[in-house]
């Protein structure tokens, strides 16, 4: 059964602190694995990565997937409140999409 | 932990039927599922908002009368695509939140293909 584990849960931080989220997965057929960020209502795709060691940077996030390892990070550097959302990690695989449970970031002014 | 699946997983169709897609939560009870779209680019659309006993909400955009949803139980939620066009070939991925509304749950997404 395809697996998608996200840690921590939850994290508070103050603004200006740098994250680290996690995402570790088990899915057959791996074809890519998926960042978004979810606010209110449809998350927002952040990153899709395929190839291992390769980082996606967009602004102050990035991110980079370990395909022997099995997973992947989600770096905020300086973050700030309008970073507070569930942060959310999907591995696609055998015309699946296998979320995980997310991580609820919340940035303290 | 807790468990969303879709069924079918997989679907073809001919232009012109409908298609019913069902969303399941296995082993908790959700008063709200969501049901998005998914376009290129990863993009998830948010349709609509599925109530337990009350009629749906509709995101701006979203067809009322041609994607119907029922969510006659507290485990089930179904989407049916009416009049299926090809245009309307997506991934269909729902979500159920848990009963304190902290934890959302994605099913595994069900492909429709319209010919």
């Amino acid at each position: 059964e395809d697996k998608v584990v996200q840690s921590p849960l939850s994290l508070v931080v103050h603004e200006g602190d740098t994250v680290t989220l996690n995402c570790s997965y088990e899915v057959t057929n791996f074809r890519s694995l998926l960042w978004y960020k979810q606010e209110k209502k449809a998350p927002t795709f952040l990153f899709m990565l395929t190839s291992s060691g390769i980082e996606k940077k967009s602004g102050r996030l990035s991110s980079i997937l370990d395909k022997k390892e099995l997973f992947s990070i989600l770096n905020i550097t300086a973050t700030q409140t309008g970073d507070s959302a569930v942060y959310l990690c999907a591995v696609e695989g055998n015309e699946k999409l296998t979320f995980g449970t997310g991580t609820r970031l919340t940035i303290i002014p | 932990g807790a468990v969303v699946s879709q069924h079918p997983s997989w679907v073809i169709c001919k232009s012109g039927t409908s298609v019913k897609i069902e969303c399941r939560s296995l082993d908790f009870q959700a008063t709200t599922m969501f049901w998005y779209r998914q376009f290129p680019k990863q993009s998830l659309m948010l349709m609509a908002t599925s109530n337990e006993g009350s009629k749906a909400t509709y995101e701006q955009g979203v067809e009322k009368d041609k994607f119907l949803i029922n969510h006659a139980s507290l485990t089930l939620s179904t989407l049916t695509v009416t009049s299926a066009h090809p245009e309307d070939s997506s991934f269909y991925i729902c979500s159920a939140l848990t009963g304190n509304q902290e934890t959302q749950y994605f099913g595994p997404g069900t492909r429709l293909l319209v010919l």
